[in-house]
């Protein structure tokens, strides 16, 4: 099964933007995967749907502000004008082999 | 609106049992597949689950394989998660998810969870 590889932080200023990484192991640089936010003490929010392409569909609510890239096995989450709700844990995940993936999740920092 | 409202969490004593349950609604329920995830305290987000739209697939974690069963009722839009055998290890909140129309997609909705505490 795929593994999801995630840095475990990051951080950036208010009102500028961040990239977030999510890296599908060798062998799986077509999968599709969803990315989520969590903020803190709530339960996670689905933010879109993310292609090998960069093609990407976008949860109900989710701001202009969240898009989605892609390029080989890396899936990128860009949040443009971060705010401070931005602030939260950021997790990837796939399907495959019958079992479900998660990254181990990236905690963004908002400065 | 989708809704995904979890019940039936609460305390348990290492070895005992407990069933989790989901209400659904505002989708078609039986043309989606569900899936359980859980989260203990402070660590990140595990896949524990899934079930296919009619039912007939279930899938599920090594950690809990042998343990844990999948069902739905669809007459009621309802998604059970029966827990055996707890373990410490087992404590953790327990998100109801929705996925696409087959089991082999990603989650697009979540519940709000229910906590589960093994403990003697």
């Amino acid at each position: 099964q795929p593994v999801l590889t995630q840095s475990s932080s990051a951080s950036a200023s208010l009102g500028s933007s961040v990239n977030l990484t999510c890296t599908l192991s060798s062998g799986h640089s077509s999968y599709i995967i969803a990315w989520h936010q969590q903020q803190p003490g709530k339960a996670p929010r689905y933010l879109m749907k993310l292609e090998g392409s960069g093609t990407y569909n976008k949860g109900s609510g989710v701001p202009d502000r969240f898009s989605g890239s892609s390029s080989g096995a890396d899936r990128y989450l860009t949040i443009s004008n971060l705010q401070s709700e931005d602030e939260a844990d950021y997790y990837c995940e796939t399907w495959d082999s019958n079992t479900g993936v998660f990254g181990g999740g990236t905690k963004l920092t908002v400065l | 609106e989708v809704q995904l409202l979890e019940s039936g969490g609460g305390l348990v004593q290492p070895g005992g049992s407990l069933t989790l349950s989901c209400a659904a609604s505002g989708f078609t329920f039986s043309s989606s597949a569900m899936s359980w995830v859980r989260q203990a305290p402070g660590k990140g987000l595990e896949w524990v689950s899934a079930i296919s739209g009619g039912g007939g697939g279930t899938y599920y974690a090594d950690s809990v394989k042998g343990r844990f069963t999948i069902s739905r009722d669809n007459s009621k839009n309802m998604l059970y998660l029966q827990m055996n055998s707890l373990r410490a290890e087992d404590a953790a909140v327990y998100y109801c998810t929705k996925k696409g129309r087959l089991v082999a997609t990603i989650i697009d909705y979540w519940g709000q969870g229910t906590l589960l505490t093994v403990s003697s």
